[in-house]
């Protein structure tokens, strides 16, 4: 139980467009999702925390208006990256807290690579 | 000082030793602590969970917890080739809370 399908796997973009990934909870309600950023090497950076219905949270750092997160419903959690630019390719990870329990489940990642 | 330290190795064992792993954190609020392990190119994948002082087993990998210390360590009895991957120590704090992560460690276990 709590599964987190995460699409797409990996994308490859051209500098100044704009990606969609989608983290949805197959299973559970997730009202919490968590998204990640992780370069090689290096390990998983916290970039925002969105809950359902409400503006995400972003860490210091993060720009607002360059990595757009919606949760519109409760098994749905969207991250576009506007703009995208070379230094913007990283490995994004969604990760959602199963409640009850302490833990937390992972979509597999995207792997972004902006041209 | 970072909230989850860990030495980045690589740490290299021969098949069939004990590969231990550790790490420390920084804020006495923390619940919840995480071992997982991360092949390259994929996302992390739970080792184990602890919660409360003392050790926690399960198969070849016990965690060990001393929150007075602020340390929590992985231990890896056996250790297989297939072992080799970075392991990533995460702490959460109350709540519903993100995962804090460490750097990650490297283990490569020589057959």
């Amino acid at each position: 139980g709590a599964v987190v399908s995460q699409h797409p796997s990996w994308v490859i973009c051209k500098s100044g467009t704009s990606v969609k990934i989608e983290c949805r909870s197959l299973d559970f309600q997730a009202t919490t999702m968590f998204w990640y950023r992780q370069f090689p090497k290096q390990s998983l950076m916290l970039m925002a925390t969105s809950n359902e219905g409400s503006k995400a949270t972003y860490e210091q750092g993060v720009e607002k208006d360059k990595f757009l997160i919606n949760h519109a419903s409760l098994t749905l959690s969207t991250l576009t990256v506007t703009s995208a630019h070379p230094e913007d390719s990283s490995f994004y990870i969604c990760s959602a807290p199963i409640q009850g329990n302490y833990g937390y489940t992972f979509g597999s990642g995207t792997r972004l690579t902006v041209v | 000082q970072k909230e989850v330290e860990q030495n980045s190795g690589p740490l290299s064992v021969p098949e069939g030793a004990i590969a231990s792993l550790n790490c420390t954190y920084s804020d006495r609020v923390s619940q919840s602590f995480f071992w997982y392990r991360q092949y390259s190119g994929k996302s992390p994948e739970l080792i184990m969970s602890i919660y409360s002082n003392g050790d926690k087993e399960d198969g070849r990998f016990t965690a060990q917890l001393n929150k007075a210390s602020q340390y929590v360590s992985l231990l890896i009895r056996d250790s297989q080739p297939s072992d080799s991957a970075t392991y990533l120590c995460a702490v959460s704090k109350p709540g519903n809370t993100p995962l804090v992560f460490g750097k990650g460690t490297r283990l490569s276990v020589i057959a």
